[in-house]
C-alpha cells in the first residue's frame, strides 16, 4: 500500500478565492489521479497529473479552473480556482503504481461560501 | 469509455444475514476490478479486488465473483456486522488509466 498525506483534510473558504491542496506519496508512483466527490455521490475523475508535463483532464474539467502540477513522482497539487459554492466538495488523490492497487487518503473537504 | 453501473443504491440488513452488492461494466479490456469502503468524513479504502484470471476471490467475510462473459461482478459480505455500515463502491480498471466507479450503494446493518 502507500501512505497519502493531503493537506489540508478540509477548509472553508470564500467564493471568488482560491485553494492548493497537496499531495504527498511515501513512495514513487507513476501514476497521481485527482478526483472529486460531490456530496452524496461517487468520485469523478478530474485529471491525471503527469510528471514533468501538463495534466490530462477530463471531459467538463479545464486546467484554468483546476490546474494541477507534479513536480516529482511523489507530490502533486490541485488548486481550485475562483471557487464558488458548486465546487465544495471532497477532492482526492489518488496514486497508482502500474498495473496495481489505487490508493486513496482522507481528501480535502471543500466547503465555499 | 468505461462505464460501470451499481446496484442497489441503499442496502439495509439485519446484523448476521448477508449482503450483496452487484456491478456491471462495459469496457472488455477491463482486467481489474476493485471494492472500496467509504466511512463518514473519509477517504474511500481499498477491502478486495479480483483480476480477470480468476473468478472468486474471498477474504474472512468478504468475497468478490467475476463473471467476464456476461460483464458483472459482486461483493458479497457474509455475518454482516454493525461496523459493515458504510458507503461501497465498485470499480473497473484497465490497468492503464483511472478507475472507473460505479455509484456507490450505502449498506445499514440493523444491530
Amino acid at each position: 500500500s502507500a501512505v497519502i498525506s493531503q493537506k489540508p483534510s478540509r477548509d472553508i473558504c470564500q467564493r471568488g478565492t482560491s485553494l492548493t491542496i497537496q499531495c504527498q506519496v511515501d513512495s514513487q508512483v507513476t501514476m497521481m489521479f485527482w478526483y472529486r466527490q460531490q456530496p452524496g455521490q461517487s468520485l469523478t475523475l478530474i485529471a491525471t497529473a503527469n510528471q514533468g508535463s501538463e495534466a490530462t483532464y477530463e471531459s467538463g474539467f479545464v486546467i484554468d479552473k483546476f490546474p494541477i502540477s507534479r513536480p516529482n513522482l511523489t507530490f502533486s497539487t490541485l488548486t481550485v480556482s475562483n471557487m464558488s459554492p458548486e465546487d465544495s466538495s471532497i477532492y482526492l488523490c489518488s496514486p497508482k503504481k502500474g498495473n496495481t492497487e489505487a490508493f486513496f487518503g482522507q481528501g480535502t473537504r471543500l466547503t465555499v461560501v | 469509455g468505461e462505464n460501470v453501473e451499481q446496484h442497489p443504491s441503499t442496502l439495509s440488513v439485519q446484523e448476521g444475514d448477508s449482503a450483496v452488492i452487484k456491478c456491471t461494466y462495459s469496457d472488455s479490456a477491463s482486467n481489474y476490478f476493485p471494492w472500496y469502503k467509504q466511512e463518514l468524513g473519509k477517504g474511500p479504502q481499498l477491502i478486495i479486488d479480483i483480476r480477470s484470471n480468476v473468478g472468486e476471490k474471498k477474504d474472512q467475510r468478504i468475497a468478490v465473483t467475476l463473471n467476464k462473459t456476461a460483464k458483472h461482478f459482486s461483493l458479497h459480505i457474509t455475518e454482516t456486522q454493525p461496523e459493515d455500515s458504510a458507503v461501497y463502491f465498485c470499480a473497473a480498471d484497465t490497468g492503464r488509466r483511472a478507475l472507473t466507479f460505479g455509484s456507490g450503494t450505502r449498506l445499514q446493518v440493523q444491530p
